[in-house]
């Protein structure tokens, strides 16, 4: 089956400065990549995600860029924000069904003022 | 919008008890999940629904089971509570976007087993 590796498990940026969280998969014909944010007490919402025919994808602050090749994929915030400190998580689904949507480790932002 | 409810944030029940966790979806969805989160291991699926009566493992089932009686409700079953299970459970349920799915997640359940 899919298995999905997230790092950092931890992330520390100074408020302004852009943060950067990577994704590897295993499974070749995964075709779906979600990323989803979690603040504390919270449950876990989408906030972007991409296809595997796209390369990179935008909304506001954020970005996700796909490497088929290499088979990883990545969650790029710019102009941080306090608001922003969460655990992120990155996901992989060979289908496109959340039946078979698998979910890195998570990743811990903080983000300091 | 799409809601998915939980029947309780906050539980917590002495080992060897039955528990059971609701979840609750309004959007007539066929599709209902259940996993488990622990720090450092993100997201595991423990069972998922794709109809009335219907249900079929995730990844981590043991030590659990599921109920689907009505298409609106999904329930999370420990047979027998033991301390391993402390954790936090969320339930979801995934529209489909374009063709895709993607989870929208219940408040979740944080169980105490002691």
């Amino acid at each position: 089956g899919e298995n999905v590796e997230q790092h950092p498990s931890t992330l520390s940026v100074q408020e302004g400065d852009s943060a950067v969280i990577k994704c590897t998969y295993s499974d070749s014909a995964s075709n779906y990549f979600p990323w989803y944010k979690q603040e504390l007490g919270k449950r876990p919402q989408l906030i972007i995600d991409i296809r595997s025919n796209v390369g990179e994808k935008k909304d506001q602050r954020i970005a996700v860029t796909l490497n088929k090749t290499a088979k990883h994929f990545s969650l790029h915030i710019t102009e941080t924000q306090p608001e922003d400190s969460a655990v992120y998580f990155c996901a992989a689904s060979p289908s496109g069904s959340a039946r078979q949507l698998t979910f890195g480790s998570g990743t811990q932002l903080t983000v300091l003022p | 919008d799409v809601k998915v409810t939980q029947s309780s944030r906050y539980l917590v029940k002495r080992t060897g008890e039955k528990v059971f966790l609701e979840c609750v979806q309004d959007m007539d969805h066929e599709n209902m999940f259940w996993y488990r989160q622990d720090p450092g291991l993100g997201l595991r699926l423990i069972y998922f629904s794709y109809d009335v009566k219907m249900k079929e493992k995730g990844d981590i089932p043991e030590g659990y089971s599921v109920s689907r009686e009505k298409k609106e409700r999904f329930s999370l079953i420990l047979e027998s509570a033991s301390t391993n299970q402390t954790s936090m459970y969320l339930c979801a349920s995934p529209p489909t976007t374009g063709g895709f799915e993607t989870q929208y997640f219940g408040p979740g359940t944080r169980l105490l087993v002691l």
